[in-house]
C-alpha cells in the first residue's frame, strides 16, 4: 500500500522568497512521483513527475522536485515565488504496476504581496 | 493544452434521487478516473475504469455508485440512491496511461439536501 504525507498543511512566504513544500512517501516498489497544482474552485493541473534517471526534475512556472530514495522524499521548490503561486499542492505516487494515483492531504501555499 | 469536460459544474439533488455526474475525457486517453473532495480535505480516490471495465476501486466507492463508457461517449459516474454524505467535489481526470499524467476536469459540485 502506497501513502503520502505532506507534513506542512499550511506554508505562508511572501512574493520573491524561497519556498519548498515537504513530501515524505511509503511504498515498497517502482513508483511515479508527481506533485499537482490546485487553485480555488478549480481541477488539479500537473506540475511535474518523477520516475527515474535525475533526482532533480524541472516543472512548469519555475518549480522544481528533488527525489530522495535514503529520505523516502519529493519535496517542492520554487527559488522565488509569485502571488500566483497561491494554491494548494498535492504530492502524488502510483505504483508502476497499478492503476490509482494516490494524493497527500495538500500545502495550502499563500504568497503574501 | 488537452482538457477534460466535467458537466455539470453544480447540482443540487433531494436525498435519495439519482445523479449522473458526466465527464468528457481528453479524446487519446484511455483510463478514466473519479475522485472525490469534501470541501478543503484531500482528494479521495473512488474508482479507476479501462477497457469498458472497472481496475480497481476504494471503500467510498459504495455500492449505489456506478461507473460506465458507453460507446466512448461520456464517462459518467452514477449514485442511485444518492445519501447526504455524497456532498463533496467529485473530479474526473483521465490519462494516456498507467503512470502517465492525469489531466484533471473542473469537478462537479453535488449538494445532497
Amino acid at each position: 500500500t502506497q501513502t503520502v504525507s505532506q507534513s506542512d498543511a499550511h506554508v505562508t512566504v511572501f512574493e520573491g522568497d524561497s519556498v519548498e513544500l515537504r513530501c515524505n512517501y511509503s511504498y515498497g516498489g517502482s513508483i511515479y512521483l508527481s506533485w499537482y497544482i490546485q487553485h480555488h474552485g478549480h481541477g488539479l493541473q500537473f506540475l511535474l513527475k518523477y520516475y527515474s534517471g535525475n533526482p532533480v526534475v524541472q516543472g512548469v512556472n519555475g518549480f522544481e522536485a528533488e527525489f530522495s530514495k535514503s529520505d523516502s522524499s519529493f519535496h517542492l521548490r520554487k527559488a522565488s515565488v509569485h502571488w500566483s503561486d497561491s494554491a494548494v499542492y498535492f504530492c502524488a505516487v502510483s505504483g508502476t504496476g497499478g492503476y490509482k494515483v494516490v494524493f497527500g492531504s495538500g500545502t495550502r501555499l499563500l504568497v503574501s504581496p | 493544452g488537452p482538457k477534460v469536460l466535467q458537466i455539470p459544474s453544480h447540482q443540487i439533488i433531494d436525498m435519495g434521487q439519482m445523479v449522473t455526474l458526466n465527464c468528457d475525457p481528453v479524446s487519446n486517453h484511455l483510463y478514466f478516473y473519479w475522485y472525490k473532495q469534501i470541501l478543503g480535505q484531500q482528494m479521495e480516490f473512488l474508482v479507476n475504469f479501462y477497457n469498458g471495465k472497472v481496475m480497481e476501486k476504494s471503500k467510498l466507492f459504495k455500492d449505489q455508485f456506478s461507473v460506465e463508457r458507453p460507446d466512448g461517449s461520456y464517462f459518467t459516474l452514477k449514485i442511485q440512491p444518492t445519501a447526504l454524505e455524497d456532498s463533496a467535489v467529485y473530479f474526473c481526470a483521465s490519462s494516456l496511461g498507467q503512470g502517465a499524467d492525469y489531466t484533471f476536469g473542473s469537478g462537479t459540485r453535488l449538494l445532497v439536501i
